[in-house]
């Protein structure tokens, strides 16, 4: 069974550019989540989608972060315009549903270094 | 909200050392508890979880037991090897709203031969 796909895995850009990540999760799996990861601390939840609906982007920062699972399959995140503190690792996870304690399985991450 | 706190790192350890990493939680209820872990390069993956108070998970030797008056569930290992170094993450599920994972901030583990 194929994992969750992440891409690209790294991407260096500089502030007020924007970017594109990718994520497809494993199949069949009806909930996808984003991650940020900042270095030396955990991941933190931006966006979860439940099929194609948004179920919490609570911490979202929606000025400048927007997500999509149009088909409620794959889905991608954008950043616009960057900012310096954007700097961290976006990981994608997916799990069979969100109830109960279902196991989320993390693809690798896409790496963002903004200068 | 619901919180994880783990024991700061880095840590370093002799190989067959015994290994134990704190995590207490604050959360309303009882959530489910989880050991992740990021090997160098790679994604995260789960180690180990349990689900109710008093379950003890356990993989690859490593076993945490969910303690509901101490709210801890802190990961233990008798005797770790080189192999096990990495980034140790102890996170919690929480009972309402959408039930998102919460992490702690990861514990850094080297073990030296």
């Amino acid at each position: 069974e194929a994992g969750v796909a992440q891409s690209p895995r790294y991407k260096i850009i500089e502030k007020r550019q924007s970017v594109a990540f990718w994520c497809n999760p494993i199949s069949g799996h009806a909930t996808l989540y984003w991650y940020q990861q900042i270095l030396g601390q955990g991941p933190k939840l931006l966006i979860q989608f439940q099929n194609n609906g948004v179920v919490d982007d609570s911490q979202l920062p929606k000025d400048r972060f927007s997500a999509e699972r149009l088909k409620g399959v794959d889905s991608t995140l954008k950043i616009q315009p960057a900012k310096l503190e954007d700097s961290a690792v976006y990981l994608c996870a997916s799990s069979p549903a969100w109830t109960g304690e279902e196991t989320q399985y993390f693809g690798p991450g896409t790496r963002l270094l903004v200068l | 909200g619901d919180s994880v706190t783990q024991m700061e790192g880095p840590v370093t350890l002799s190989e067959e050392a015994f290994l134990t990493i704190n995590c207490t939680y604050t959360a309303t209820g009882y959530p489910s508890l989880f050991w992740y872990v990021q090997y160098p390069g790679e994604g995260l993956q789960l180690l180990l979880k349990a689900t109710k108070a008093d379950d003890k998970g356990s993989n690859k030797g490593f076993e945490a037991t969910y303690r509901k008056e101490t709210t801890s569930f802190h990961l233990e290992k008798g005797s770790v090897q080189v192999s096990d170094s990495a980034v140790y993450f102890c996170a919690l599920k929480g009972i309402q709203g959408a039930q998102k994972l919460v992490f702690g901030q990861g514990t850094r583990l080297t073990i030296n031969p």
